[in-house]
């Protein structure tokens, strides 16, 4: 198995650009998270999923948007890159059964936003 | 918000030396606790669970003390590869929005 895989690695945005963020798991698990982890701060829950065709907010959702067509991609979109979003995001799944407890963690994408 | 509080460190331990290191948490509802691993630009990897009666996996020992919402790490021995930063993750139940992480205690184990 792959495991958790994120694309890209690094990316630079200007302000106002948009892009997506993609995260795919081979490990058919139904729970899937993205959080953003900035320096000084815990990771912070941006949006998950608990299955194909659906999504819930987390902690600070505004500026993201996420879509889940199939149990193996959850896709994170920014809408208008701002430089607040400069950030390092990991996509996360979890295992059947185990609740949000047990997270896989993909190698993040490392976003500059200038 | 639900807090979970680490000290950040850095904590500079001789190898083969004992550290430990605490993380409080204010929500007296929470019910489960971990401990991950995060090394240097890389993603957080599941240390272990904590259990109410403690635990031990090897060199690492958990332990959870509920009166003073309080969750402890134990490292005996300690290797160089055992450098990293420790992050403190407590639930109150329900989903991932269940979650909080705390922002971790950096480990660095000299030779």
């Amino acid at each position: 198995n792959a495991g958790v895989t994120q694309t890209p690695k690094f990316q630079v945005l200007k302000t106002g650009q948009s892009m997506t963020l993609q995260c795919a798991q081979d490990m058919n698990h139904e729970y899937m998270s993205w959080y953003r982890q900035d320096p000084g701060m815990g990771l912070r829950l941006i949006h998950y999923s608990v299955g194909a065709g659906i999504t819930d907010q987390g902690e600070v959702p505004n500026g993201y948007n996420v879509s889940r067509s199939t149990t193996e991609d959850f896709p994170l979109r920014l809408l208008s890159a701002a430089p607040s979003q400069t950030s390092v995001y990991f996509c996360a799944s979890t295992p059947p059964g185990q609740g949000p407890y047990e997270q896989y963690f993909g190698p993040g994408t490392r976003l500059t936003v200038t | 918000r639900k807090e979970v509080e680490q000290d950040p460190g850095p904590f500079n331990v001789p190898e083969g030396a004992t550290v430990a290191f605490n993380c409080t948490y204010s929500n007296s509802a929470s019910q489960s606790f971990f401990w991950y691993r995060q090394d240097c630009r890389k993603e957080p990897k599941l240390l272990m669970s904590v259990y109410s009666s403690g635990n031990e996996d090897g060199r690492f020992t958990a332990q959870l003390n509920r009166a003073s919402q309080y969750i402890s790490l134990l490292i005996r021995d300690s290797k160089l590869s055992d450098s990293a930063t420790y992050l403190c993750v407590v639930s109150s139940g329900g989903g991932a929005d269940g979650l909080t992480f705390g922002k971790g205690t950096h480990l660095i184990i000299q030779p």
